[in-house]
């Protein structure tokens, strides 16, 4: 069966540099939850977009951004890199109606 | 503001031990409760809870909530080294999102 597909799968990048993250939802899926999540901690919640609008909003920081596009794919916008921005950032996806979320393998980011 | 409490915070048993996780919960407009299994990456679905006091199984695990005390106990019997993982309890809201504990660390040893 298919499912969440994340990339990439690891990204290395320096301070201040830009850096952008795809996730791709389960097909008919139309709700996509961004998530970060630091070492040893539980995931936090950053975004989250329904039939391309943004739906939900948490603790995502100002030089972050996303989007979800017309095939319900959705990128994470992320600018100004800091090294606490070193995390996992997980993509999850659900269909309205159904209340599992489903996620993908994460991105690795480090900022060095 | 949501809270969401797991405990306890780590767990080591040996193979064949039952054991009891436990979440409780303050979530505005609750609408569910979801566990999840993390190992290296992705957290991977176990369980969605809507009602209370209906209890879930899939083999060996075995999950239940109180919406009136705002609690969730999953259990796993017969515990195998493959269930080392991290446990995670995540109420959702009513936009679908979840709010993730802290999770439970379980090491399971040979």
């Amino acid at each position: 069966a298919a499912g969440v597909i994340q990339s990439p799968r690891h990204l290395i990048k320096e301070k201040r540099e830009t850096a952008t993250l795809k996730c791709y939802p389960i097909p008919r899926h139309d709700t996509v939850y961004w998530y970060q999540q630091g070492p040893g901690q539980d995931p936090q919640f950053l975004i989250s977009f329904y039939e391309k609008m943004q739906s939900d909003k948490g603790s995502i920081p100002d030089r972050f951004s996303a989007q979800q596009f017309s095939d319900y794919h959705s990128e994470l916008n992320m600018s100004s890199l800091e090294l606490g921005d070193s995390a996992l950032y997980f993509c999850a996806s659900r269909r309205t109606g159904e209340g599992k979320l489903f996620f993908g393998s994460g991105t690795q980011l480090s900022v060095l | 503001e949501d809270k969401v409490v797991q405990s306890p915070l780590s767990l080591v048993v040996h193979e064949g031990d039952t054991v009891t996780l436990n979440c409780s919960y303050e979530v505005t407009n609750f609408r569910s409760l979801l566990w999840y299994k993390q190992e290296k990456k992705a957290p991977t679905f176990l369980f969605m809870l809507t009602s209370s006091g209906i209890e879930k199984k899939s083999g060996r695990l075995s999950s239940i909530l109180d919406k009136k005390e705002l609690f969730s106990i999953l259990n796993i019997t017969a515990t195998q080294t493959g269930d080392s993982a991290v446990y995670l309890c995540a109420p959702t809201s009513n936009t679908g999102k979840l709010i993730f504990g802290q999770g439970t660390t379980l090491q399971v040893k040979p």
